[in-house]
């Protein structure tokens, strides 16, 4: 799978919108795009996938740049329940019904909320 | 709540001793995955299973092994504990065995604490 980075850590203030980057330069034309986070002391949840549009749902946005080779999530008014570690990993749609359904978590960015 | 469920919730036991932890996944997700977050190597995939079958193996050792059974709940084994077998362990499920957009979710998780 291609590799993504985003950056360790990043602050926000209740409220106010929060935009977490990930380069995946070595993107493939048949990788989508997913974002997962974990809130302290449970297990990760889904937030929102993408392939090549840009992607809204009730929890996040997800802006895809043209070249695919960035892409950044979106929370519209961050609140203290966002506090959490978010991964973006790639996943290749040619893999659909295979046998390599497995998510590859990195380190992720962990994001604090003030209030 | 995810629906997909996790017992023991925490678990401590002793080097060389086996344990065993169970899942059971979403009413209708047929495909079981497991994952171990640690603090030095954080999460990783190390088997998963799809309508009772292993369909791929991660970093698992050993002395670790899982099943699916018909009902569709998962057991995975850890035998000959060592210290560093300390972990939180997730279970997934999905509707699929592939990737693409196939979205997991995770249950609460087991902690296990090996003295």
């Amino acid at each position: 799978d291609a590799k993504t980075t985003q950056p360790n850590s990043m602050e926000s203030n209740e409220e106010e919108p929060v935009h977490l980057p990930c380069n995946h330069s070595t993107i493939s034309g048949t990788d989508y795009i997913h974002w997962y986070r974990q809130l302290p002391s449970q297990g990760p949840e889904y937030v929102i996938h993408g392939l090549t549009s840009n992607v809204n749902n009730r929890m996040a946005s997800l802006a895809i740049a043209e070249d695919r080779k960035s892409s950044t999530l979106i929370l519209h008014r961050a609140t203290l329940r966002d506090a959490a570690v978010y991964y973006c990993i790639l996943r290749d749609l040619r893999d659909y019904g295979g046998s390599q359904g497995n998510l590859i978590f990195g380190k992720g960015t962990k994001l604090s909320v003030k209030p | 709540d995810s629906g997909v469920t996790q017992t023991p919730k925490h678990l401590i036991t002793a080097t060389g001793q086996r344990v065993t932890l169970r899942c059971s996944p979403r009413s209708g997700d047929l495909s079981v995955y497991w994952y171990q977050q640690s603090l030095d190597q954080g999460l990783q995939f190390l088997i998963q299973y799809y309508n009772g079958e292993e369909r791929a193996k991660g970093n698992i050792l050993e002395r670790f092994s899982a099943q699916q059974f018909p009902d569709l709940h998962s057991e995975l084994n850890l035998s000959s504990l060592e210290l560093g077998d300390s972990a939180l362990y997730f279970c997934a499920s999905s509707v699929g065995s592939g990737a693409g957009y196939n979205e997991q979710f995770f249950g609460p998780g087991t902690r296990l604490t090996v003295l």
